[in-house]
């Protein structure tokens, strides 16, 4: 069975831009969770989308946002770029409706220049 | 904040077993105790969870001490490519509204060496 998937893996945009970040969930999982991590802060969990409603969020500001598509793919976005939101983005999926084990991405390594 | 207390760093020799402690003192009676490990800029990976009782997997053991304050990882047989940063997370179990958000703490970074 085929993991998380996250694309793209890598992007560079500078201050100001939007970015979008997609993930594909383990075949079968309906829930996909979110984190960021950088040197400064470690992981931290960003939102958590089940059924195509956020579930769980995060303190994260307005500017991140998510949603998730009726085939449980899920996006995320982040408007008005800044040089701190550089950083490693994860994504996770699980079945969904409790204590499943979540599995991760490789991430998407975004640097904000 | 994370729930978990871990040591920042340990080494340990390859082949012999690698011990990761972790402390939750505070852990609840409906709290789960995962670990998952992180090589350097990947996705962090599954290692195996448990309850109360102690756990085994193809990877792992799971050692929960019967107050539930503690746990340890187990890793039978260190080769160099265990190295990497382990996460022990507490979870809230099943019927909280929280159960999909893992609380990371700064982990152990465990340094197999030859």
């Amino acid at each position: 069975k085929a993991g998380v998937t996250q694309t793209p893996r890598y992007l560079i945009k500078t201050r100001g831009q939007q970015v979008t970040l997609s993930c594909s969930p383990i075949s079968g999982h309906r829930s996909v969770s979110w984190y960021q991590q950088t040197p400064g802060q470690g992981l931290q969990f960003l939102f958590e989308y089940f059924s195509e409603t956020q579930r769980n969020k995060g303190n994260f500001p307005g500017r991140f946002s998510g949603r998730q598509f009726s085939n449980s793919r899920s996006e995320m976005n982040v408007s008005t770029l800044e040089l701190g939101d550089s950083a490693l983005y994860l994504c996770a999926s699980s079945w969904g409706s409790g204590q499943e084990t979540q599995y991760f991405g490789p991430g998407t390594r975004l640097l904000v220049l | 904040d994370a729930k978990t207390t871990q040591p920042t760093s340990m080494d340990c020799a390859e082949g012999r077993a690698a011990n990761l402690p972790c402390n939750h003192s505070t852990i609840s009676g409906n709290e789960y105790v995962y670990w998952y490990r992180q090589i350097h800029s990947q996705g962090p990976q599954y290692i195996i969870h448990g309850l109360k009782n102690n756990e085994t997997n193809e990877m792992a053991s799971l050692i929960i001490t019967e107050d539930r304050k503690s746990s340890t990882l187990i890793l039978p047989h260190a080769t160099l490519r265990d190295t990497a940063v382990y996460y022990c997370i507490v979870r809230v179990g099943q019927g909280s509204s929280n159960t999909g958000k893992l609380i990371f703490g700064q982990g152990t970074t465990l340094q197999v060496k030859p």
